[in-house]
C-alpha cells in the first residue's frame, strides 16, 4: 500500500522553540496533504488542508500564524509550530492523498510533540 | 453539519468475531472508511467502501453498509490479540477529500 513518512516521530523541546514536522509521500504524488492534531484518547481533529503550490486552508479556530504549513512539492509538506508553548503539546499526524487519482488518504506515523 | 458516531469500547475473546458499529448523518457521504490506530502510531487504512455498495469483504474483514439507515459496520473474523487497537470510522465526499472521523472504538481482545 501507499507509504507516508512523517518525521520526527518524537520531539521534546523548551517553550518558545519553533518545531518543524515533515510529511512525505514516498510512492505517489500527493496533491493534497492534511494535518491533524490528536489529544489523548480522542479522535483526530483536522487542522488544515494543504494543496501543492497554494496556500493551506485552515479549519476554524486554528491559528495560521502559529501553525505554518508549506506544501512546495508533490511529495513533501511541512508543519512548523512557531514559538511552541506547553499547550501545543500533542500528537500531530499528517496524511496524503491524490484526489484526482482516487487515492484514499494514507497516514504518517505521527509526531509526538512535548513542550517543557 | 456532518457527524460520525461510534461506540467507545468493545471487549471480545480471542477467536470470536468482533463487530464495530458506526453511524453518520451526512447523506452525501460517498466514501466510508475504517482505520486502525495502535498505541503511539498513526492511522492504518484497513478498508473502505463506496456508498453504492452494500458489502465488501477483504480476508478477515467484512464491511456492511446500510445507506438508508446511514449505518456502517466492521466485522473482524477470528479476532486476534494483535487486533487490539482503536478503530476509527470516517466519511468523505470523494476519495482523498477531507475526512470526518468518529470518536473511535477501543477494541480489547482477551486471550
Amino acid at each position: 500500500g501507499a507509504v507516508v513518512s512523517q518525521h520526527p516521530s518524537r520531539v521534546i523541546c523548551k517553550s518558545g522553540t519553533s518545531v518543524k514536522i515533515e510529511c512525505r509521500s514516498l510512492d505517489f504524488q500527493a496533491t493534497t496533504m492534511f494535518w491533524y492534531r490528536q489529544f489523548p484518547k480522542q479522535s483526530l481533529m483536522l487542522m488544515a488542508t494543504s494543496n501543492e503550490g497554494s496556500k493551506a486552508t485552515y479549519e476554524q479556530g486554528v491559528e495560521k500564524d502559529k501553525f505554518l504549513i508549506n506544501h512546495a512539492s508533490l511529495t513533501l509538506s511541512t508543519l512548523t509550530v512557531t514559538s511552541a508553548h506547553p499547550e501545543d503539546s500533542s500528537f500531530y499526524i499528517c496524511s496524503a492523498s491524490n484526489p484526482g487519482g482516487n487515492q484514499p488518504q494514507h497516514f504518517g506515523d505521527g509526531t509526538r510533540l512535548s513542550i517543557l | 453539519g456532518e457527524d460520525v458516531e461510534q461506540s467507545l469500547f468493545l471487549s471480545v475473546r480471542e477467536g470470536d468475531s468482533s463487530v464495530i458499529n458506526c453511524t453518520y448523518t451526512d447523506s452525501s457521504s460517498t466514501y466510508l472508511y475504517w482505520y486502525k490506530q495502535e498505541p503511539g502510531a498513526g492511522l492504518q487504512l484497513l478498508t473502505y467502501i463506496f456508498s453504492n455498495m452494500d458489502m465488501k469483504q477483504d480476508q478477515r474483514l467484512t464491511v456492511l453498509l446500510n445507506k438508508k439507515d446511514k449505518h456502517l459496520s466492521l466485522r473482524i473474523a477470528d479476532t486476534q490479540t494483535g487486533d487490539s487497537a482503536i478503530y476509527f470510522c470516517a466519511e468523505s465526499k470523494a476519495a482523498g477529500n477531507k475526512l470526518t472521523f468518529g470518536g473511535g472504538t477501543r477494541v480489547l481482545v482477551k486471550p
